[in-house]
């Protein structure tokens, strides 16, 4: 099965700098790169995701980078904010059924 | 925000005990899942259904059963909970033919 490694598994970074997040996978025929925000208490919610027809999408201050020759994505935050602050999961799907999630980043953005 | 909601939120039980954690959609999807998530660890799938009466197993082995007899419900039950089923259950429901999941806020489960 799909195996997705993520680094670093914890991540801090000054109030109005950058954050990059890295997975990397291992099926090729993974075609489906969500990202997802986990707030204390909540569920994951997607903040942004990727096909594999495309090798760049941003949305305002985040970004998703593919590179599917490598076989690796990257999550790019600019301009953090402390409400930024949270555990960032990327995750790969080869079906569209089952979705392999990395191990998570915990972000603080320090004010 | 999605309309998936979990409940219990938050459980303590003893081991040996029968329990069942809700998870209910208001979205009409047809996919919904069942994740299982350590603390600071990643989310690990356990069972899934492609839509009424349907359910397969997830790549973690787990005790828990699932049913799907209608569209919005999703429960797993839990015949005799033990200490080493402490752990965040994350239930999540997709439409068909659009990958993006939504997550219910979870249920956080501890077995003494």
């Amino acid at each position: 099965g799909e195996n997705v490694e993520q680094h670093p598994s914890t991540l801090s970074v000054q109030e109005g700098d950058s954050a990059v997040i890295k997975c990397t996978y291992s099926d090729s025929a993974s075609n489906y790169f969500p990202w997802y925000k986990q707030e204390l208490g909540k569920g994951p919610q997607l903040i942004i995701d990727i096909r594999s027809n495309v090798g760049e999408k941003k949305d305002q201050r985040i970004a998703v980078t593919l590179n599917k020759t490598a076989k690796h994505f990257s999550l790019h935050i600019t301009e953090t904010q402390p409400e930024d602050s949270a555990v960032y999961f990327c995750a790969a799907s080869p079906t569209g059924n089952q979705f392999y999630f990395g191990t998570g980043t915990s972000l603080t953005v320090i004010p | 925000e999605a309309d998936i909601y979990q409940t219990p939120r938050y459980l303590v039980i003893g081991t040996g005990k029968k329990i069942t954690l809700e998870c209910s959609q208001t979205m009409g999807h047809d996919k919904m899942y069942w994740y299982q998530q350590d603390p600071g660890m990643e989310l690990h799938l356990i069972h899934y259904s492609y839509g009424v009466n349907s359910t397969e197993k997830g790549d973690l082995s787990s005790e828990s059963t699932v049913s799907r007899i209608r569209t919005e419900h999703f429960p797993l039950t839990l015949e005799s909970a033990r200490p080493s089923h402490t752990s965040q259950y994350l239930c999540a429901s997709r439409r068909e033919g659009v990958e993006t999941q939504y997550f219910g806020p979870g249920t956080r489960l501890l077995v003494l």
